[in-house]
């Protein structure tokens, strides 16, 4: 069935450092790719989004890439800072055109002060 | 911004309990959603409604149902809780020209 992979599952980073995470999708037809950022005790909010048509997408420090043929997208975040600290979701478009998405696992990222 | 409040923080319930959860966004959204978030597992869809009275099965129906009486209103059924379904739950709505959800602060239910 349809499938979002993501990586790595935690991620601790220097305050300034950059950070990557990456996922995996298995539906060729994906052609939506959400970033959803968590922080606790709240539900998770869009950060990023980028459609098919597009290889990257750029919001101030934060960045989305696509490889449609490898069916790769990843998050950037550079020159982290406290608040970064959250978990972060991608999640891919289904097939069904229903907007239904398929999330990955999840991301813990830590920026250490 | 758009609103979408779900109305329990948090919840313990007893096994074989019927619970409600309840969700209510403010923006006249059609599309509504409800997920379970668990460790290790992401967020997996349960069911959802496009529209009043329209609703449809999403990855893990098992155990739930649903009722979407008013557009702004979708409540999660737990027929008969069982352990299994000690969760965290997300409802969402999207509106049907954007593609974002817009998810509420969660449930985070615990069955005893």
């Amino acid at each position: 069935g349809e499938n979002v992979e993501q990586h790595p599952s935690t991620l601790s980073v220097q305050e300034g450092d950059s950070a990557v995470i990456k996922c995996t999708y298995s539906d060729s037809a994906s052609n939506y790719f959400p970033w959803y950022k968590q922080e606790l005790g709240k539900g998770p909010q869009l950060i990023i989004d980028i459609r098919s048509n597009v290889g990257e997408k750029k919001d101030q420090r934060i960045a989305v890439t696509l490889n449609k043929t490898a069916k790769h997208f990843s998050l950037h975040i550079t020159e982290t800072q406290p608040e970064d600290s959250a978990v972060y979701f991608c999640a891919a478009s289904t097939t069904s055109g229903t907007y239904k998405y398929i999330f990955g696992t999840g991301t813990r990222l830590k920026v250490l002060a | 911004d758009v609103k979408v409040t779900q109305s329990s923080r948090y919840l313990v319930k007893r096994t074989g309990e019927k619970v409600f959860l309840e969700c209510v966004q403010d923006m006249d959204h059609e599309n509504m959603f409800w997920y379970r978030q668990d460790p290790g597992l992401g967020l997996r869809l349960i069911y959802f409604s496009y529209d009043v009275k329209m609703k449809e099965k999403g990855d893990i129906p098992e155990g739930y149902s649903v009722s979407r009486e008013k557009k702004e209103r979708f409540s999660l059924i737990l027929e008969s809780a069982s352990t299994n379904q000690t969760s965290m739950y997300l409802c969402a709505s999207r509106e049907p020209t954007r593609y974002g959800y817009t998810f509420g602060s969660g449930t985070r239910l615990t069955v005893v």
